[in-house]
């Protein structure tokens, strides 16, 4: 299977601020990578997949880059609603795998 | 619009199965393929299988052996069926709609998710 290592674990920002989280594939997925954003108890939400392209009604705020084996997710100017767990995916081979997670708090 | 819905019992004893039905509406299950995605409490997802839109099914390979997926598409729904529960199987159960119908593929719905606990 192929392993997804996301960093950093946590992560404290300041509104407005830009942040930025990294995934690391352990082999090449050729972009087939998304990104989910899972609020205090819900279940996750799809924000950007192929690396790059942003799900509908999802801000403009939120990009996603990368190639080869490393993505990151970027957030332009922090808003409160962007607490939450980020997870990266892979979606190159079967089975799907998931990174751990990054949780993004409030400074 | 589109929406999935798991049901099932919160508590399953060791060794027993567990059974979830998720309930979809808002598309056609003959027309996107729905997969089945677990969560233990503060780790990351896995994924465990899928009903694809044309009636076959996939299964993680970690866990093929213990589970079965189904449907009734008169009913909207997808079932799985998981046996020889133990504790690490405890965690959240989400049902999912696929994006595409590539083999692998995001997860563009999910579920509310239902919370299960393996304890006798």
């Amino acid at each position: 299977d192929i392993q997804m290592t996301q960093s950093p674990a946590s992560l404290s920002a300041s509104l407005g601020e830009t942040v930025t989280i990294e995934c690391l594939a352990s082999e090449d997925i050729y972009s087939n990578l998304a990104w989910y954003q899972q609020k205090p108890g819900k279940s996750p939400q799809l924000l950007i997949y192929y690396a790059n392209s942003l799900n509908d009604g999802v801000p403009s705020r939120f990009s996603g880059s990368g190639s080869g084996t490393q993505y990151s997710l970027k957030i332009n100017s922090l808003q409160s609603e962007d607490v939450s767990i980020y997870f990266c995916q892979q979606n190159y081979d079967s089975p799907p795998t998931f990174g751990a997670g990054t949780k993004l708090e409030l400074k | 619009q589109v929406q999935l819905k798991e049901s099932g019992p919160g508590l399953v004893q060791p060794s027993e199965t567990l059974s979830l039905t998720c309930t979809v509406s808002g598309f056609s299950l003959t027309s996107y393929s729905v997969s089945w995605v677990r969560q233990p409490s503060g780790k990351g997802p896995e994924w465990m299988g899928r009903m694809w839109y044309d009636g076959d099914t996939a299964y993680n390979s970690a866990l093929k052996s213990r589970l079965s997926i189904s449907r009734d598409t008169s009913k909207n729904q997808v079932f799985l069926k998981m046996n020889s529960l133990q504790t690490d199987d405890t965690g959240t159960y989400y049902c999912t709609r696929d994006l595409s119908t590539t083999v692998v593929t995001p997860f563009d719905y999910w579920g509310q998710g239902v919370m299960v606990t393996v304890s006798s």
